[in-house]
């Protein structure tokens, strides 16, 4: 149980274009995602938080109107990376919250998503 | 502000040593929770365990333990008899605000056969 799977693993595109990653909670429902950056070699840091049904919430240093998520569902959550540029190049993972589990306050981690911009 | 630091930025070993992960954590909360994750080569994150700030047990998973110290704000994660599977970067990571993840640098595990 409490899968996530992202999609897609790997994405290469050009400067300019938009990307969208999605993140799915596959047995459990998540009312709170979390996108994380990690560029190489490096560690993850948070980017933002993914609550259904309202807006998220950004870390500082994260511009939001670049980085536009949304989680329409308890089980979906996406982000979008608008007009990509190769500095925006990174490994995109996501997480869920099963609050079934809340007690143990645990974030299940999706596969990642490695993100090449030209 | 919550804060974790992993000072070994690389550990190598030859197989069947031991070795020893350090973590030290900084936080104003008096409830949290920390953990850690091994980070193969192909990027995913593997949970190994989740220790709750009110918990001191030391904790031993096969050839995996665990010494959480509060009073030294410490979890430092040991590997018996190591092998050529367990190289991978692994970090160590701390909850605030409830329920956001901060993680330390990561140490890199090299592990020579």
């Amino acid at each position: 149980g409490a899968v996530v799977s992202q999609h897609p693993s790997r994405v290469i595109c050009k400067s300019g274009t938009s990307v969208k990653i999605e993140c799915r909670s596959l047995d459990f429902q998540a009312t709170t995602m979390f996108w994380y950056r990690q560029f190489p070699k490096q560690s993850l840091m948070l980017m933002a938080t993914s609550n259904e049904g309202s807006k998220a919430t950004y870390e500082q240093g994260v511009e939001k109107d670049k980085f536009l998520i949304n989680h329409a569902s308890l089980t979906l959550s996406t982000l979008t990376v608008t007009s990509a540029h190769p500095e925006d190049s990174s490994f995109y993972i996501c997480s869920a919250r099963d609050f079934s589990f809340d007690s143990y306050n645990e974030q299940f981690f999706g596969p990642g998503t490695r993100l090449t911009v030209l | 502000a919550q804060k974790v630091t992993q000072a070994q930025t690389e550990i190598s070993v030859v197989e069947k040593e031991d070795v020893t992960l350090d973590c030290v954590y900084e936080t104003r909360d008096t409830t949290y929770y920390l953990f850690w994750y091994k980070q193969p080569p192909s990027g995913e994150l593997v949970f190994l365990i989740r220790r709750n700030s009110f918990d001191e047990q030391n904790e031993i998973s096969g050839r995996y333990s665990w010494n959480f110290q509060k009073s030294t704000s410490s979890f430092n994660f040991t590997i018996t008899a190591s092998q050529v599977v367990d190289s991978a970067v692994y970090f160590c990571a701390l909850t605030y605000g409830g329920n956001k993840l901060v993680f330390g640098a990561g140490t890199i595990l090299r592990v020579k056969s």
